[in-house]
C-alpha cells in the first residue's frame, strides 16, 4: 500500500514570495491534516479536512495560509506571503474513519525562507 | 491552556540499558493519548493509543503505560536502531479533532 506523498520535499524562497505545497493522502483515507513542525517542536494542526469540508483550521494563519482538498482526495497549502518564521517542515497525514486517531504521516516539505 | 510536556529533552542510553519516557498533559477531559515515533527526515510513525488510566499498550521493546496526568513509555533493553524522536499528543473531548503534540525526547541509543 503506497503511503502518503508529498512534493516538492524541499522549497527555499525569499520573504515575501508565494509557494505551495501539494499533498497525496493513502487512498481510501477520508481524513487529511496538514501541520507545521517547526525545529525542536513538535508538529502543530493547520487544518484538517474530512472529505472535502474543513473540520478544523483554527490554529491556520488565514492572512496568508489557505489550503483546500477537491474532491476528496489530493491537497494543497499555499501560502502567500511568506514571512521568515514560517521555515519549517509541513507535514501532511491521513487517517482512516474508522481509526481516526492512527495518523500516518507523509515525508513532509521543508520549507526555507530567506 | 492544554499542555503537553515531555522529558527529558534528550536521553543518551547505552545499548541494553532500559530507561522510560514521561509525557505529562493538562487536558480538561482526555480522549486520546498518542505515541509516536519520528526519525530524523521523516514524517512520525504511530506506535500506541491510549484511551483510559491504566491501559498499556506493547510493541516489540516498547510499552507504554497511562495514568490521569502522565503517560509513560518504557523502553526494555534497547537497540540503537531504537534511535529517534518519541512524541506523545493527546485529543481533548471537548475538542474531538485538535490533536496537541508534545516537543518530543530525542533518544540516542550507543551501541
Amino acid at each position: 500500500e503506497a503511503g502518503v506523498a508529498q512534493s516538492p520535499r524541499y522549497k527555499i524562497i525569499e520573504k515575501r514570495q508565494s509557494v505551495a505545497f501539494w499533498c497525496n493522502p493513502i487512498s481510501g483515507h477520508a481524513t487529511l491534516y496538514w501541520y507545521q513542525q517547526i525545529l525542536g517542536q513538535g508538529p502543530k494542526l493547520l487544518i484538517q479536512f474530512q472529505n472535502n469540508g474543513v473540520v478544523d483550521d483554527s490554529q491556520l494563519p488565514k492572512d496568508r495560509f489557505s489550503a483546500e482538498r477537491l474532491k476528496g482526495v489530493d491537497s494543497t497549502l499555499k501560502i502567500q506571503p511568506a514571512k521568515l518564521e514560517d521555515s519549517a517542515v509541513y507535514l501532511c497525514a491521513s487517517s482512516d474513519t474508522g481509526t481516526a486517531y492512527e495518523q500516518y504521516f507523509g515525508p513532509g516539505t521543508r520549507l526555507t525562507v530567506t | 491552556e492544554d499542555q503537553v510536556t515531555q522529558s527529558p529533552e534528550a536521553l543518551r542510553l547505552q545499548e541494553g540499558e532500559s530507561s522510560s519516557l514521561n509525557c505529562s498533559y493538562t487536558v480538561s477531559g482526555l480522549r486520546g493519548l498518542f505515541w509516536y515515533r519520528q526519525d530524523p527526515g521523516k514524517g512520525p510513525e504511530f506506535l500506541f493509543t491510549l484511551y483510559s488510566a491504566g491501559e498499556e499498550k506493547e510493541k516489540e521493546r516498547l510499552k507504554a503505560t497511562l495514568t490521569k496526568k502522565e503517560s509513560f513509555l518504557h523502553i526494555t533493553a534497547p537497540k540503537p536502531e531504537d534511535s529517534a524522536t518519541y512524541l506523545c499528543a493527546v485529543i481533548e473531548y471537548s475538542s474531538a479533532s485538535k490533536i496537541i503534540f508534545g516537543s518530543g525526547t530525542r533518544l540516542s541509543i550507543r551501541p
